[in-house]
């Protein structure tokens, strides 16, 4: 079975600073999908950023960027220019690749806050 | 865009009654729908897998008599906590495969909030 790991609970930046969030993840599965899920304060889950197992370049969205690395088993999300409007729990997530298995397993998250 | 809604957001149930809650994909077509609980400020947990037209898929652990899901249309799934007792009280969120593929992205929806008396 996945895991997926978030040592850090807490985190805390200042507004248009550069946070980094970390994440590590075991499995013996060679191809897989890896996400960052932010879920605000109205519980709502939203998709950040994606990184498929097979691709060497490090998924980028505007200020949100990953530093996958696959035999770390790493997969960190940096947050650039940090805004206030980022503040919430952020949750990374893991999915095999393929029909068979398409849950997502979470980590327990970093409640990200932001100081203006 | 694909929007997953929910409902209800709250619910506030005496022990020992059922409550059931509504998974809707809004404007497009869900085979596949995942039902999550989320303990106070813990991760997402998955409880079981909605199929269209079959049995749903539990994961170790969850009661299938106690989380009755019914995915019997393409836009709705249904979670149906039996009995309810005050341990049930928890967050519960469903999700959706946006498209056919198995790498299409999962929307969320809004989550219901459950409260057992």
């Amino acid at each position: 079975a996945q895991t997926v790991t978030q040592s850090q609970p807490e985190m805390s930046v200042q507004e248009a600073e550069t946070v980094t969030l970390s994440c590590t993840y075991d499995t013996s599965e060679s191809d897989y999908y890896l996400f960052w899920y932010k879920q605000p304060p109205s519980r709502q889950m939203i998709l950040v950023i994606r990184q498929e197992a097979y691709k060497q370049q490090n998924a980028t969205e505007n200020r949100f960027s990953v530093n996958f690395q696959k035999a770390a088993k790493s997969f960190s999300l940096k947050i650039s220019d940090s805004q206030l409007g980022d503040a919430a729990m952020y949750f990374c997530a893991y999915r095999s690749f393929g029909m068979a298995d398409e849950k997502l397993t979470f980590g327990t998250g970093t409640r990200l806050t932001i100081i203006p | 865009g694909a929007v997953v809604s929910q409902h209800p957001s709250r619910v506030i149930c005496k022990s020992g009654t059922s409550v059931k809650i509504e998974c809707r994909s809004l404007d497009f077509q869900a085979t596949t729908m995942f039902w999550y609980r989320q303990f106070p400020k813990q991760s997402l947990m998955l409880m079981a897998t909605s199929n269209e037209g079959s049995k749903a898929t539990y994961e170790q652990g969850v009661e299938k008599d106690k989380f009755l899901i019914n995915h019997a249309s393409l836009t709705l799934s249904t979670l149906t906590v039996t009995s309810a007792h005050p341990e049930d009280s928890s967050f519960y969120i469903c999700s959706a495969r946006v498209g056919a593929t198995y790498n299409s992205p999962l929307h969320f929806g809004n989550g219901t909030r459950l409260t057992v008396t």
